[in-house]
């Protein structure tokens, strides 16, 4: 089953635009990542945050936590059309798995 | 160096037929998993590997996906009797450490296809 929920599931801007996505999860955790697909291929990482921290950047990337309403936020500033890609949270649901949401699709129009 | 690579990037089958996949890991990583990826979907955990320790089995879908690793190298996923909800892509990834704790290096996959 999955853990973690992204919110919306599509998400279209333009060029320069933010783009804001969110995760939701169940259970407590140790640590939400979240990763960046393209073309439905290899994942990549782009930031792990840890359930004592509440928000942690990475160059254009901000991802906060809120681990009382169990969600978590990706924000990219000022996206560029190479963002177009499907980005994922996961969650560490025990200490041999990390669960994987459904993703978001994110669109960016030059 | 080198990272993640998976072998076959594409494979075509026909409905029944044995297909066995292949992941390198990174050099050193004792950690490696298996996901399945059906068309517009999130990731689906398959199997994971920590070293020596008995593997998590507890994502394979059925009794017809098994998935051995030599050691700290290469691992083999084996699909037998394939059926066309077999069809997807399958994703390897590596860590150095556990997977809460490291981050995963996934390989670009093997789109799998069952006619």
């Amino acid at each position: 089953s999955q853990q973690g929920e992204e919110d919306p599931q599509a998400l279209s801007i333009q060029e320069g635009e933010n783009a804001t996505m969110n995760c939701s999860y169940k259970t407590s955790i140790n640590n939400l990542q979240w990763y960046r697909q393209n073309s439905g291929r290899g994942l990549v990482h782009l930031i792990l945050i840890r359930s004592n921290e509440r928000e942690k950047h990475s160059g254009r990337l901000r991802v906060t936590l809120d681990t009382s309403k169990k969600s978590s936020s990706l924000l990219i500033t000022a996206s560029r059309a190479a963002d177009t890609a499907s980005y994922f949270c996961a969650t560490d649901e025990s200490t041999d798995k990390l669960i994987f949401g459904t993703g978001t699709r994110l669109q960016v129009f030059p | 160096g080198a990272g993640v690579s998976q072998s076959p990037s594409n494979k075509v089958t026909e409905k029944g037929k044995d297909v066995e996949l292949r992941c390198d890991p990174i050099s050193g990583h004792t950690a490696l998993y298996w996901y399945r990826q059906r068309l517009g979907q999130g990731l689906e955990f398959l199997i994971y590997f920590q070293g020596n320790s008995a593997p998590d089995k507890s994502g394979l879908p059925s009794d017809r996906f098994s998935a051995e690793r030599t050691g700290e190298s290469v691992s083999t996923l084996t699909i037998q009797r394939t059926q066309q909800e077999d069809s997807a892509v399958y994703l390897c990834a590596s860590s150095s450490s556990g997977p809460s704790t490291d981050t995963q290096y996934f390989g670009p996959g093997t789109r799998l296809t069952v006619l």
